[in-house]
């Protein structure tokens, strides 16, 4: 079983209509989780963190967190062509590999004029 | 301000050949990674370093070896480049306290 687990897509969503990626991970110690942007051809940036059970909102973005399920969600809003990426999930653990992320493979959505 | 470079862009190699690929940081980061990434696979950790003077290995470190020349440089070896080893490689930093990792453009490399 992976670590860190999502759909791989592609995902299509109109454009104006809510994105919803998901993120499975198996490590229940897990401290810390981030949502990546990557536009191909380029490299992963961030775009939210999130540590604490419940909802955290940034714009368009909403990152949920559900450490009982171990589940984490970005729901992207009034979504636009300029989402169109993929999208990785990415953990941090506890302990001594509090300094590593260990990723998803990745949604790759496609928002549709 | 230029984040986290990386040199080369692109390189083909041949089975067998070594090469050295280069990442620098000016951020004042205390860690730095190397990473891999190919299509289905996500990003897998290569090698770290925590800070200077430190590397560890991540999840796939076969084949690599690292140097963390300062606290800027951190390069990645390989010595007898095969053919499993073609990939988008990226580096990236983070400092002490940061929940970020900045990753630099990556380097594609081809193995024939």
């Amino acid at each position: 079983q992976k670590e860190v687990e999502q759909n791989s897509g592609p995902l299509s969503v109109p454009e104006g209509a809510i994105a919803s990626l998901n993120c499975t991970y198996s490590d229940r110690g897990s401290q810390s989780f981030f949502w990546y942007r990557q536009y191909s051809g380029k490299s992963p940036e961030l775009i939210m963190f999130i540590y604490s059970n419940g909802d955290k909102e940034d714009g368009r973005f909403t990152a949920q967190l559900n450490k009982a399920s171990q589940y984490v969600s970005l729901l992207i809003r009034d979504s636009q062509p300029s989402d169109s990426a993929t999208y990785l999930c990415a953990v941090k653990g506890r302990g001594g590999s509090a300094r590593q992320l260990t990723f998803g493979s990745g949604t790759q959505l496609t928002v549709l004029p | 301000n230029a984040g986290v470079t990386q040199t080369p862009k692109f390189q083909v190699l041949k089975t067998g050949q070594s090469m050295t690929l280069q990442c620098a940081q000016d951020m004042n980061h205390n860690s730095m990674y190397w990473y891999r990434q190919d299509p289905g696979m996500g990003l897998r950790l290569i090698y770290y370093s925590a800070s200077e003077g430190t590397t560890d290995k991540g999840e796939v470190p076969n084949g690599y070896n690292v140097s963390r020349l300062n606290k800027r440089e951190f390069s990645l070896r390989l010595e007898s480049a095969a053919p499993s080893q073609t990939s988008v490689y990226f580096c990236a930093s983070t400092g002490t306290g940061l929940n970020e990792q900045f990753f630099g453009p990556g380097t594609r490399l081809t193995v024939l």
